[in-house]
């Protein structure tokens, strides 16, 4: 089947400027997590969604930083009054939920601003 | 917090050398711990996991095994090939999150 796919690959914006990160979990997998991977850093948490729960939102670094699901699939991170320091690869997983479970991941969007 | 430590890079080595890269983690819980790879252009995924003390994972000649006592998951392969080339990240998920070492990236030359 489909695996998870994000969208836009690539996203090139200027400071200030919001942008919307769009990820499609592999079909049924209840779990979906957001992830930024800065060059030559580690992955770093940002959002987890579970079903219909709240989300955590523990890894957020800022409040110009949300994400939303919507019908418990798609989800949509969105970057307000972007700085250059968001330049990052954001990469999306989903899981079927447990903490044990494989998370599988997406390509990831390299977001560039400038 | 929940976190987890890695073997800094790069890590290069001979094909058919010994590998070892070094994991441990902090944890209030009881974590389940995987190891990801990342292969050259190509998005992570999942290499080997372990969810409870002294599981032992295993895939592709690649070894962890969950050592509560000294808190690590130190990944091993005995004869490590041109394709294993890759980075590879440790984590650890507890509850509800995923903690993601930095990353080891390992290089093999033939």
């Amino acid at each position: 089947g489909a695996g998870v796919s994000q969208s836009p690959s690539n996203k090139v914006t200027e400071k200030g400027k919001d942008v919307e990160l769009r990820c499609d979990p592999i079909s049924g997998h209840t779990a979906l997590y957001w992830y930024r991977q800065s060059l030559g850093q580690g992955l770093e948490f940002l959002i987890y969604f579970q079903g219909n729960s709240a989300p955590d939102k523990s890894g957020l670094p800022s409040d110009r930083f949300s994400a939303e699901r919507t019908g418990g699939s798609v989800s949509t991170l969105t970057i307000q009054r972007t700085q250059q320091e968001d330049s990052a690869v954001y990469l999306c997983a989903s899981s079927r939920g447990y903490s044990y479970n494989e998370q599988f991941f997406g390509p990831g969007t390299r977001l560039t601003v400038l | 917090g929940d976190s987890v430590t890695q073997m800094e890079g790069p890590v290069t080595l001979s094909e058919e050398a010994f590998l070892t890269i070094n994991c441990t983690y902090t944890a209030t819980g009881y974590p389940s711990l995987f190891w990801y790879v990342q292969y050259p252009g190509e998005g992570l995924q999942l290499l080997l996991k372990a969810t409870k003390a002294d599981d032992k994972g295993s895939n592709k000649g690649f070894e962890a095994t969950y050592r509560k006592e000294t808190t690590s998951f130190h990944l091993e392969k005995g004869s490590v090939q041109v394709s294993d080339s890759a980075v590879y990240f440790c984590a650890l998920s507890d509850r509800n999150d995923m903690r993601f070492g930095a990353g080891t990236r390992l290089t093999v030359k033939p």
